[in-house]
């Protein structure tokens, strides 16, 4: 049980080159999201599904994207890199257990750190 | 949206000392707050969540209470470990309609002294 899979792990990319963060995970949750995290910032929630074919915005969604064609997988694209992405990027995964109020436990990637020159 | 704050930024104990980090949330719709460790160069793991129908909840060393009334939560660290020393992240999450978004808090780095 692999869980949540990112690749890459370290990418480098020049201002305006486009690129994919892949993100699958085996535990056939639902709920799957993207976040940033950057220094004194905490984590921000930029694109998340619910399930495959839905997806919705974030906090801070402008200059990516993201689709659903899967219940696994849920890559992250960056359209036309910026300094301002550089960042850590984990993509998460969750379910959602029976009783109670709130949802299940948020499971994490290992995290890509992005740099853009 | 949702709007949580989170202190101290940094936290300094002596080993064997207890730490408490505080959370304070916004929205009175959020029903789920965890509580994530992250250690160097590493994922955010879950080390307790507590929800809104519950006031307190305790595991081993760590423990977390929410008072919704005045929309705080905290965690608790006893008896402290070398090994607890992490940046530490509360969040606060609307859950709805299958969505599990987190709205998180600016971390607490945490450095037990031996």
């Amino acid at each position: 049980n692999a869980g949540v899979t990112q690749t890459p792990k370290f990418q480098v990319l020049k201002t305006g080159q486009s690129m994919t963060l892949q993100c699958a995970q085996d535990m056939n949750h639902e709920y799957m999201s993207w976040y940033r995290q950057d220094p004194g910032m905490g984590l921000r929630l930029i694109h998340y599904s619910v399930g495959a074919g839905i997806t919705d915005q974030g906090e801070v969604p402008n200059g990516y994207n993201v689709s659903r064609s899967t219940t696994e997988d849920f890559p992250l694209r960056l359209l036309s890199a910026a300094p301002s992405q550089t960042s850590v990027y984990f993509c998460a995964s969750s379910y959602f257990p029976s009783g109670g109020p709130g949802a299940g436990e948020l499971f994490f990637g290992e995290g890509s750190r992005l740099t853009v020159l | 949206g949702e709007n949580v704050e989170q202190h101290p930024s940094t936290l300094s104990v002596q080993e064997g000392d207890s730490a408490v980090i505080k959370c304070t949330y916004s929205d009175s719709a959020s029903n789920y707050f965890p509580w994530y460790k992250q250690e160097l160069g590493k994922r955010p793991q879950l080390i307790i969540d507590i929800r809104s129908n519950v006031g307190e909840k305790k595991d081993q060393r760590i423990a977390v209470t929410l008072n919704k009334t005045a929309k705080h939560f905290s965690l608790h660290i006893t008896e402290t470990q070398p090994e607890d020393s992490a940046v530490y992240f509360c969040a606060a999450s609307i859950s709805q309609t299958g969505a599990n978004n987190l709205f998180f808090g600016t971390g607490t780095r945490l450095t037990v002294i031996p």
